[in-house]
């Protein structure tokens, strides 16, 4: 399954199924990246980062893929488990060396059995 | 290792009362941020501070006032409340501003 990053908050995927959740950035200038996962009634859990030097980075069961040109985030979780359902978040640092991170709107991701 | 604790985790105030929000960390970090979430939404910053004695506006700092006197603590006011300000509130840390942040279970705030 895939998502449209803001356009579209939700997405389902089957049980052991891959997941693309995407994310459109706003600043050019940008220069690191995470994605966050947050459960109903918890805090933004840290997934995976990257910096804008790179264009792909691996975690365990999951990717996340940079594409400065059309400022595009995505992740990818591999071989989905009921536990990766939550609101996924895609986060910037809008100024280099700065500190301002600024968070994109969400996706829910619902794994059905 | 507790990471960020905040305090308290449910509140109810009525118009006009204030109130301060703690957020504790014991990681030795020198940034420390308070975000807002209101449902369906994102995380959106009030405040930062990139050290002790350092703060900084955020994408929303109308109605807020934070201050650092101490390295792990980073404190949240409300002067006034107003139903505007009804939403969950996130403290989070970070070694640097090109780290990742950690955050804290988040404060319910409901102003009536």
């Amino acid at each position: 399954g895939e998502s449209v990053g803001l356009h579209l908050p939700t997405l389902s995927v089957q049980e052991g199924d891959n997941s693309i959740i995407n994310c459109a950035y706003s600043n050019s200038a940008s220069d690191y990246f995470i994605w966050y996962k947050q459960e109903s009634g918890k805090g933004p859990q840290f997934i995976i980062d990257i910096r804008s030097n790179m264009d792909k980075r691996q975690g365990q069961r999951v990717t996340v893929l940079l594409n400065k040109t059309v400022k595009h985030l995505s992740l990818q979780i591999a071989a989905t488990q009921p536990g990766d359902s939550a609101v996924y978040f895609c986060a910037e640092n809008l100024i280099q060396g700065a500190q301002k991170l600024v968070f994109g709107q969400g996706t829910r991701l619902t794994i059905n059995p | 290792n507790a990471g960020v604790t905040q305090t308290p985790k449910f509140r109810v105030l009525k118009t006009g009362q204030s109130m301060t929000l703690l957020c504790a960390q014991d990681m030795n970090h020198e940034y420390m941020y308070w975000y807002r979430q209101d449902p369906g939404m994102g995380l959106r910053l009030i405040h930062y501070s990139v050290g002790e004695g350092t703060t900084a506006k955020g994408e929303v700092p109308d109605g807020y006032n934070v201050s650092r006197l101490k390295k792990q603590n980073f404190l949240l006011g409300l002067e006034s409340a107003a139903p505007s300000q009804t939403s969950v509130y996130f403290c989070a840390s970070s070694f640097s501003g090109n780290t990742e942040a950690f955050f804290g279970q988040g404060t319910r705030l409901t102003v009536v």
